[in-house]
């Protein structure tokens, strides 16, 4: 069945920039929409945006001005960069699939812990 | 941005209990509602959506309903593995917007 795998680094320092894959296994990265959420710890989870395989994208307009989604579809694989990073976005980041009808997420990855510090 | 608000924050429970979790949105979704169920150190999970529709593999006890502004997720009898946190989610407009959690305890 279709996976999804966070990998980058887990700490960024301050001002830097931010950036995750998501590799998706056991399936085609075409006809999905895939989105990146994240979660402080102990706290809610949040929107961050989409891509579809086209590469068109749609952005959370709290972190609009510093996102970027980008897609691979030869490695079936999709990125994030968050840039100019603060310790407000110290959090677990998800990447998940969108399904086919609706803006649900119904195949996550296991998530990857990002601290931001110097 | 629509805002999504739950409640109960957090609730406890029993095994065999019924419970019920609300999820209040802002303005009406159009029935636009999935749930999900996070364990500590986990991903969430999607128990629903559409509001009512259960997704592949999820068990019958779980359910939801509702309309307009108003939604409901409902587990006819605990198990003890339902022990988790519940978050509510609307996909009717972007940005798409989570409710701030339901967490479920042990009696």
């Amino acid at each position: 069945q279709v996976q999804l795998q966070e990998s980058g680094p887990g700490l960024v320092k301050p001002s830097e920039t931010l950036s995750l894959t998501c590799t998706v296994s056991g399936g085609f990265i075409s006809t999905y929409y895939w989105s990146w959420i994240r979660q402080p710890a102990g706290k809610g989870l949040e929107w961050i945006g989409r891509i579809y395989i086209s590469g068109s994208t749609n952005y959370n307009p709290s972190l609009k001005r510093r996102v970027t989604m980008s897609v691979d579809t030869s490695k079936n694989q999709f990125s994030l960069k968050l840039s100019s990073v603060t310790a407000a976005d110290t959090a677990v980041y998800f990447c998940a699939r969108v399904p086919t009808g609706g803006d649900s997420f119904d195949i996550w990855g296991q998530g990857t812990m990002v601290t931001v510090s110097s | 941005d629509i805002q999504m608000t739950q409640s109960p924050s957090s609730l406890s429970a029993s095994v065999g209990d019924r419970v019920t979790i609300t999820c209040r949105a802002s303005q009406g979704i159009s029935n636009s509602l999935a749930w999900y169920q996070q364990k500590p150190g986990k991903a969430p999970e999607l128990l629903l959506y559409a509001a009512s529709r259960l997704q592949s593999g999820v068990p019958s006890r779980f359910s939801g309903s509702g309309s307009g502004t108003d939604y409901t997720l409902t587990i006819s009898s605990l198990q003890p593995e339902d022990f988790a946190t519940y978050y509510c989610q609307q996909y009717y407009n972007t940005p798409l917007t989570f409710g701030q959690g339901t967490k479920l305890e042990i009696k």
